[in-house]
Formats: structure tokens, C-alpha cells, sequence
């Protein structure tokens, strides 16, 4: 059974630090990885998305990728009360279709 | 529409009655996800269709569980004989076709109490 494990938390950062988040996955043959953010009572919006070992940037997030060491990372610079949510990390197989298998999601709280 | 769009929001059932949920995903989207997730929880995936294909049903919980989606876009997910341990918000998403970088689009979710 292919699974996707994140730490529950919750998370706390201060305002302006650098939150890191983390996933492992045991399926190897998965080719995409997504992080999702979902405040409380909302739907999941997607936030990033990674295909290839390294990192990528989108703004104050990072996703970092290491497909050897089966692990997804989401840095969030800078952070902001307004980060606070759950985040979920996904991922898709490469070859069976296109649905996504999604950890428990991590809370993360920004303190002013 | 602009969105994935669920209904109803939100539900609340007698256990043992039958509930459905309907799904309108995003126009053009062939793929149509519905996932579960209960209070505090991760995403379960239940569901899914692609096109024309028959679905992959290899997450739903039990026979009370079942899903259709007629003409390729509209689905409905009916939960037979709900028991308490059926509420959860459930969550419908969608995309385009199956490639891997695609992205998928989740509605706002049913919410469903069964007292």
C-alpha cells in the first residue's frame, strides 16, 4: 500500500522565521509530488508542485525534492500569521493514472 | 462553472437513511476525484474517473458505498445506509486528463453529520 507520512505537528514558527516542512513517501515509482494548503473548514488549494530532484521556488515557498531519499520538503520564508493552515503533501504515481495519494497533513501555527 | 461545485454543503442524515452527493467538476476536466476526509484528518481517497474508463472504485469503504458520473461530467456519490462513522467532509476534485503534471481542483466540500 503506497504511503504518504507527514508529522501531525502542530508546527509553531514565529512571525518572519523559516517554517520546513516535511513528507516521505514509499512508493518509488511516484513522479509527482504536490503541496497542498487547507485552512481550517476549507477546501485544499494547491500551493506547489515538483517533478525533479532539486529545489523550486515560487515566491517566500520552496519545494525541495530528493527522489533517492524518497522525501518531499516545503520551506516557507518569511512567514506569516496568515500562513498558519495544514498543509498536505501529495503524491502521484507515474504510470496507473492520475490520483493522488495524501499524507496526514502537517498544522502549522505563525505566532506574531 | 469557474469551480468544482458541490452540493450539498452541508447534510445532516438519520443513520441508516440513504444520502447523495452531487459533483460538478470544472468544464473540460475528464478526470473526477472524490476523496474523504474526516474531522482532524488526512485526504482518503474513494474514487475516481477518467473519460470513459471504468472507475477506479479500489477506495471505497464498503458495498454502501458507490459513485456514478453520467455524460462524462456530473457525478453523484450515495453513501446506502449511513452509519456515524460516515461523517466527514467529503471532497470532490478534478482535472484534465491523466498526465502527470496536471493539476487537480477541489471543490468546498459536502459536509456530512449522520445523528
Amino acid at each position: 500500500q503506497k504511503e504518504v507520512e507527514q508529522n501531525s505537528g502542530p508546527l509553531s514558527v514565529p512571525e518572519g522565521a523559516i517554517a520546513s516542512l516535511n513528507c516521505t513517501y514509499s512508493d518509488r515509482g511516484s513522479q509527482s509530488f504536490f503541496w497542498y494548503r487547507q485552512y481550517s473548514g476549507k477546501s485544499p488549494e494547491l500551493i506547489m508542485s515538483i517533478y525533479s530532484n532539486g529545489d523550486k521556488e515560487d515566491g517566500r515557498f520552496t519545494a525541495q525534492l530528493n527522489k533517492a531519499s524518497q522525501y518531499v520538503s516545503l520551506l516557507i520564508r518569511d512567514s506569516q500569521p496568515s500562513d498558519s493552515a495544514t498543509y498536505l503533501c501529495a503524491v502521484r504515481e507515474g504510470n496507473a493514472g492520475n490520483m493522488l495519494t495524501f499524507g496526514g497533513g502537517t498544522r502549522l501555527m505563525v505566532k506574531p | 462553472g469557474a469551480g468544482v461545485s458541490q452540493s450539498p454543503s452541508n447534510k445532516v442524515t438519520e443513520k441508516g437513511k440513504d444520502v447523495e452527493l452531487r459533483c460538478d467538476p470544472i468544464s473540460g476536466h475528464t478526470a473526477l476525484y472524490w476523496y474523504r476526509q474526516s474531522l482532524g484528518q488526512g485526504l482518503e481517497f474513494l474514487i475516481y474517473f477518467q473519460g470513459n474508463s471504468a472507475p477506479d472504485k479500489s477506495g471505497l469503504p464498503s458495498d454502501r458505498f458507490s459513485a456514478e458520473r453520467t455524460g462524462g461530467s456530473v457525478s453523484t456519490l450515495t453513501i446506502q445506509r449511513t452509519q456515524q462513522e460516515d461523517s466527514a467532509v467529503y471532497l470532490c476534485a478534478s482535472s484534465f486528463a491523466v498526465i502527470s503534471g496536471n493539476t487537480i481542483y477541489f471543490g468546498e466540500g459536502s459536509w456530512l453529520t449522520v445523528v
